[in-house]
């Protein structure tokens, strides 16, 4: 059973451009959060995703945007990029309607912007 | 909104020690408590989980336990081990939201052979 996939592993941009990340949730899942971890930091919330909607969203601004497919894979797209977007960026998945449900996440895309 | 606080942020025992890590959170309708375990380079791995209607649990070496009350939940790992070594985060998920972890900010747990 495939766990939570993520692709690029390593993505480096520099100021100004676009970038997409992928995820895969783990066989199973419906939904998909994407979480941004800043170096030696916990994980940040930037949104969730089920049954293609947005279902909720944290503190980021409106450059960070995503998509959720019909086959519940998902990706999340960053304009505009600034240096302080540079993280590790991990899309974790669960199954249900949300209310604590348990999220396993993926090994993460580290995005360098330079 | 949801504030979550870790302590300590690094801890060191011996291997065979037990480890203790603790974390408060301030909204009373956080219902749902996991943790995760981070190696260098890969993502967090739960390890661990309670929920709001349960004062303990416990899996092998590991144990959680929530006081509601106090709003503070705590992970205890005993007969630690070189392969323990990574950093542990705390979460919580706020009341009413629909699934969004706000974690502590992480302790660096070191075993020493």
């Amino acid at each position: 059973d495939a766990g939570v996939t993520q692709s690029p592993t390593h993505l480096i941009k520099t100021r100004g451009q676009q970038v997409t990340l992928r995820c895969s949730p783990k066989s199973g899942h419906d939904t998909v959060s994407w979480y941004q971890q800043a170096l030696g930091q916990g994980p940040q919330f930037i949104f969730q995703y089920y049954e293609e909607e947005e279902r909720q969203r944290g503190n980021f601004p409106d450059r960070f945007s995503g998509h959720q497919f019909p086959n519940y894979s998902s990706e999340l797209n960053v304009n505009a990029l600034l240096l302080g977007d540079s993280a590790l960026y991990l899309c974790a998945s669960s199954f249900g309607q949300g209310f604590g449900d348990t999220q396993y996440f993926g090994p993460g895309t580290r995005l360098t912007v330079l | 909104g949801e504030n979550v606080e870790q302590h300590p942020s690094t801890l060191s025992v011996q291997e065979g020690d037990s480890a203790v890590i603790k974390c408060t959170y301030s909204d009373s309708a956080s219902n749902y408590f996991p943790w995760y375990k981070q190696e260098l380079g890969k993502g967090p791995q739960l390890i661990i989980d309670i929920r709001s209607n349960v004062g303990e649990k416990k899996d092998q070496r590991i144990a959680v336990t929530l006081n509601k009350t106090a709003k503070h939940f705590s992970l205890h790992i005993t007969e630690t081990q070189p392969e323990d070594s990574a950093v542990y985060f705390c979460a919580a998920v706020p009341g009413g939201s629909q699934g969004n972890l706000i974690f502590g900010k992480g302790t660096k747990l070191s075993v020493k052979p």
